[in-house]
Parts: C-alpha cells; sequence; structure tokens
C-alpha cells in the first residue's frame, strides 16, 4: 500500500520556465512533509520541509505548497535551471518516539531543457 | 564530517551467496535506516534503529535479511542467501529530530547507496 503517491515518473522542463512537481498521501496523519533531491551516484539529500499548520514554505527558488484538504503537496522551481535536473522525492512522517520514520514516494525525474 | 559512508558501493555476486552491506552514520545522529530503491516502490524503509536498538524492522523483506548496529558508528545489512530480485540501490541513511514547535521530523541524510547485482 503506497501512502505517498508521485503519479508522474517523469517532467520535462525548459529552462526558465517553472517546474511543478506533484505528491498526494493517503494517511490523513501525516503531519510533516519533505522534498528530498537525488542526483545519480549519490544519495537523496534534503531539500525543503513543511509542516501541517503551514500552506506554504519557501526557500530561494524553491516553494513548497500544502493542501491537507487534498491530501496533496506540491513543489515548484522557479526560474528552474539545468543543475535542478535530478530526481525529487516526495516523504511524509507523522512524527512519534518509537514511530520516526519517513514514508517515501516512488520519485519524479525532472530533466531541465536548456 | 564525512556524512554517511557506505561500502561497498558496488557489488556483483551470484544467487545463494551471502551479502554485507556496511554503512558508518554521521557522529552524533541517534537514528539508522536502511533504505531499498527500485524502480516500482521507490524508496522502501526495511528497518531503522534509534541508540542501535532496532525500532521497526517490518520493511525487512523476509527472514534473508537481517541488520545489526553493535555501536553507534556501525552498522550492517545482510542478505544471506542472496537472490536475483533483491537487486538495487540499498541506502543508509542516520537523522537527528528536527523540531519545529509541536512538530518533530526526522530529516535524514543518505549515504551515496550500495548498488548490488545478483546473477
Amino acid at each position: 500500500d503506497q501512502q505517498v503517491k508521485q503519479n508522474s515518473p517523469s517532467l520535462s522542463v525548459q529552462e526558465g520556465r517553472i517546474s511543478i512537481l506533484n505528491c498526494d498521501y493517503t494517511n490523513s496523519m501525516f503531519d510533516y512533509f519533505l522534498w528530498y533531491k537525488k542526483y545519480p551516484a549519490e544519495g537523496p539529500t534534503f531539500l525543503i520541509s513543511i509542516s501541517s499548520i503551514k500552506d506554504k514554505n519557501e526557500d530561494g527558488r524553491f516553494t513548497v505548497f500544502l493542501n491537507k484538504s487534498a491530501k496533496h503537496l506540491s513543489l515548484h522551481i522557479v526560474p528552474s535551471q539545468p543543475g535542478d535536473s535530478a530526481v525529487y522525492f516526495c516523504a511524509a512522517s507523522k512524527f512519534n518516539f518509537g514511530n520516526e520514520k519517513l514514508t517515501f514516494g516512488t520519485g519524479t525525474r525532472l530533466t531541465i531543457i536548456p | 564530517d564525512a556524512g554517511v559512508i557506505q561500502s561497498p558501493r558496488h557489488e556483483v555476486t551470484e544467487m545463494g551467496q551471502e551479502v554485507t552491506l556496511r554503512c558508518k552514520p554521521i557522529s552524533g545522529h541517534d537514528y539508522l535506516f536502511w533504505y531499498r530503491q527500485t524502480m516500482m516502490r521507490g524508496l522502501e524503509l526495511l528497518i531503522y534503529f534509534n541508540n542501535n536498538v532496532p525500532i521497526d524492522d517490518s520493511g525487512m523483506p523476509e527472514d534473508r535479511f537481517s541488520a545489526k548496529m553493535p555501536n553507534a558508528s556501525f552498522s550492517t545489512l545482510k542478505i544471506q542467501p542472496s537472490e536475483p530480485r533483491d537487486s538495487a540501490v540499498y541506502f543508509c541513511a542516520s537523522s537527528y529530530i528536527k523540531r519545529t514547535g509541536a512538530f518533530g521530523a526526522n530529516v535524514l541524510t543518505f549515504g551515496a547507496g550500495s548498488r548490488l547485482t545478483v546473477l
């Protein structure tokens, strides 16, 4: 049972335009969400996060939006740059002591076209 | 800090052989996670430890898989006997708890992964 879903395996965007990556979750208990970025032959690296009391968090070119009623979050990258080409993983958690795990989606491969 | 260190980076073995993957977490991190990456399931949690104690191993596929953390600076994931369907990239990650008000979450730092191919 995939509790975190990324339904687009891949996405291509022109350099300078906006990239929008989407993520859906089924577990309404999740209260913290993260995005990770992964380059080939490297481990995923933390990018940005948001807690469920917010609907938006911004960090430079990266903004994460959370729609709790739709159980949906998205990552916006503006403007997109060639170095943004990577696989992006969405992750979610419901933190409790004894339950500190992150549940990841299957990833979306983003390709920025120069 | 050298980050999370995994070895070997690549392992090619034959079906039935024992495979041991190793991980050195970041000093001071008290959580350690083993994930497996496949196309179908993405990043799949196998097991995680807190202060060297296994907390949740419900993701371990079957008895052929075992993991240990004998001390705070070392963990192993063992597959015995290995099968072709075990071929994947295995990631180790260590973490601390990030607190934002009433919320907490693990911010994982991943190693570079161990790519396993079982022929």
